[in-house]
């Protein structure tokens, strides 16, 4: 079992929809971050919420933080070709571990 | 710019070799981090090391070994390379420190065993 589940998978919508992604624990993390891999690249930072409760937004991205800190959720707003790749959450405890991923793919 | 070089984007060995993956990193990061990614299960960890010569195991060591001689360079050992070591195989480095710190990947490595 993993220490971050992330639902969905797999997600393939049209250009200008909306989506969520869900990164979920049993366990209460200081902070979570979410990174996003292109193919053949390795994952980049894409922010770190810290707070119970926090809410941070990226341009068409909200990312928020759930009041427990076992959970968080990444929001895209009217995404774009641009958004496709790998969404991984990760959690640190001077290691990371980082939840199975949600591939997305946005097609124009 | 900050870096995180893996010497190989892709290689392939037989079964039985002995493979070393090297990573080197820019930054002057304490810690360095072996990962493979699979499909479906995201990142695992096999090793990594908060020190020159300080190494721990992660989730899934079985197979690997790893080495770091000098701060900057972190290698992953397959003592002997088998089929079920064919994976996507990521570097990183952060500062030392837990929560707000950012990990930082190489390209990766797709490592194919035959």
């Amino acid at each position: 079992t993993q220490l971050l589940e992330q639902s969905p998978q797999f997600l393939s919508i049209q250009e200008g929809e909306n989506l969520t992604v869900y990164c979920n624990s049993s366990s209460v993390f200081s902070s979570l971050q979410w990174y996003r891999q292109e193919p053949g690249e390795g994952p980049v930072l894409l922010v770190t919420v810290v707070t119970g409760g926090e809410v941070k937004k990226l341009k068409r991205l909200t990312f928020q933080f759930g009041d427990a800190r076992k959970d968080s959720s990444l929001h895209i707003t009217a995404a774009q070709p641009g958004d496709t790749g790998l969404y991984l959450c990760a959690g640190n405890f001077n290691k990371f571990y980082f939840g199975s991923g949600t591939k997305l793919n946005v097609k124009p | 710019d900050v870096k995180v070089t893996q010497s190989s984007r892709y290689l392939v060995k037989r079964t039985g070799e002995k493979v070393f993956l090297e990573c080197v990193q820019d930054m002057d990061h304490e810690n360095m981090f072996w990962y493979r990614q699979d499909p479906g299960l995201g990142l695992r960890l096999i090793y990594f090391s908060y020190d020159v010569k300080m190494k721990e195991k992660g989730d899934i060591p079985e197979g690997y070994s790893v080495s770091r001689e000098k701060k900057e360079r972190f290698s992953l050992i397959l003592e002997s390379a088998s089929t079920n070591q064919t994976s996507m195989y990521l570097c990183a480095s952060s500062v030392s420190g837990q929560g707000n710190t950012e990990a930082f990947f190489g390209q990766g490595t797709r490592l194919t065993v035959v």
